[in-house]
């Protein structure tokens, strides 16, 4: 199973300011996803990035607060802009490893914003 | 639509004792994956067991047995003899066209 590396592992950032999540795969994958788990809750789909095109965004997220870049089939980041607290979470990428796989998570971003 | 429900927000056990975590799910689709994934304190998403819908089989792992029921809709994970290292959220997903649905969790605490 393909191994991903995320980074940073956790972040305390101020109120206003913008934070870029890395998401390195050791395997070339098609999709990648990126989530937010705000604390105590579920994980919730931000968007959908596939290489060579602009990701797919799920409702409630738009792309002015999370730009996504999908420069090769390896590499992702997600971009949390313009921080105010609500925005505290955990934030993971996933790699779809096809079909029935199943999908495999980083080891998450905890975001606290003060 | 998809959903996953998982009725159990925390469950409290005393170590050794066997614990039932409850998954029910909702899809139109007659094929689809069934999820467990258990999220220790430290955050990252453990992958624990994948079920495709034509493979009802029940499942057991050392101590981690899943019972999967199409006909109730249940996808249900015991643990038997439980440990204190047990203790996490775990969570039940759906898969489906690339749309994974992941339920609200049930947060499992085993005390010593």
């Amino acid at each position: 199973s393909a191994v991903i590396s995320q980074k940073p592992s956790r972040d305390i950032c101020q109120r206003g300011t913008s934070l870029t999540i890395q998401c390195q795969v050791d395997s070339q994958v098609t999709m990648m996803f990126w989530y937010r788990q705000q604390p105590g809750q579920s994980l919730t789909l931000i968007a959908t990035a596939n290489q060579g095109s602009e990701a797919t965004y799920e409702s409630g997220f738009v792309i002015d607060k999370f730009p996504i870049s999908r420069p090769n089939l390896t590499f992702s980041t997600l971009t949390v802009s313009n921080m105010s607290p609500e925005d505290s979470s955990i934030y993971l990428c996933s790699v779809d490893l096809g079909q029935g796989e199943g999908y495999t998570f980083g080891s998450g971003t905890r975001l606290t914003v003060v | 639509a998809q959903k996953v429900t998982q009725a159990q927000t925390e469950i409290s056990v005393v170590e050794k004792e066997d614990v039932t975590l409850d998954c029910v799910y909702e899809t139109r689709d007659t094929t689809y994956y069934l999820f467990w994934y258990k999220q220790p304190p430290s955050g990252e998403l453990v992958f624990l067991i994948r079920r495709n819908s034509f493979d009802e089989q029940n499942e057991i792992s050392g101590r981690y047995s899943w019972n999967f029921q199409k006909s109730t809709s249940s996808f249900n994970f015991t643990i038997t003899a439980s440990q204190v290292v047990d203790s996490a959220v775990y969570f039940c997903a759906l898969l489906n066209n690339n749309d994974m649905r992941f339920g609200a969790g049930t947060r499992l605490t085993v005390k010593p």
